[in-house]
């Protein structure tokens, strides 16, 4: 059974840094590219990043580009978010989300974690 | 990056009658060398992370129930429920995945009338 598991959520003040974990299992970590996609208290889905299965291609959107930073360890089957220069508008869930083929739909979501930028 | 737009906002319907959403992108997101349009739905029901009901525009996702269905090609794509059930109430998101730069549409909260 395919199942991730994020962590690393918290409250944090602006302008400072947070890294978000998520520890997949049930399927083999390094074939399969993914993702962070974040949502706002009440709001839609936002996509936030993509990594390859191999770690060597990374996508980012516009709002976190230069600040966000994706990776992964798939010695260790975990794909990381660090994220740095937080803003009140990076307030939000974040969910990983495996592709079902690189660069393909999310065919399984963790339940996210929270993070809130606040003073 | 592309625009996704669905429409409605939002949708109430009997049960047992039909619901439709729509999805537009801001550019076309079949890609020519396989015919495939790089276009999914998702469910989100309160509390709970997104499912994937369809992918590929069209191809139902194991396990979801055949009521559902997708249409459309290009930039013109429409989310189906044939009847819809109590449980189908939820948020519907259209989600392309042509460009290396994901992209969401808005959302379309579907009620029961």
């Amino acid at each position: 059974e395919v199942q991730m598991l994020e962590s690393g959520g918290g409250l944090v003040q602006p302008g400072g840094s947070l890294r978000l974990s998520c520890a997949a299992s049930g399927f083999t970590f390094s074939e399969y590219g993914m993702n962070w996609v974040r949502q706002a208290p009440g709001k839609g889905l936002e996509w936030v990043s993509a990594i390859s299965g191999g770690g060597d291609s990374a996508y980012y959107a516009n709002s976190v580009r230069g600040r966000f930073t994706i990776s992964r360890d798939n010695s260790k089957n975990t794909l990381y978010l660090q994220m740095n220069s937080l803003r009140a508008e990076d307030t939000a869930i974040y969910y990983c989300a495996k592709d079902w083929a690189d660069g393909d739909h999310f065919d399984y979501w963790g339940h996210g974690t929270l993070v809130t930028v606040s003073s | 990056d592309i625009v996704m737009t669905q429409s409605p906002d939002s949708l109430a319907v009997s049960l047992g009658e039909r619901a439709t959403i729509s999805c537009k992108s801001s550019q076309s997101v079949l890609y020519s060398s396989n015919n495939k349009n790089y276009l999914g739905w998702y469910q989100q029901k309160p509390g709970q992370p997104p499912k994937v009901l369809i992918y590929w525009a069209s191809t139902r996702e194991s396990g979801v129930p055949d009521r559902f269905s997708g249409s459309g090609s290009g930039t013109d794509f429409t989310l189906t429920i044939s009847s819809l059930q109590a449980e189908d109430v939820a948020v519907y998101y259209c989600q392309q995945y042509y460009s290396t730069v994901y992209t969401f549409g808005q959302g379309t909260k579907l009620e029961i009338k």
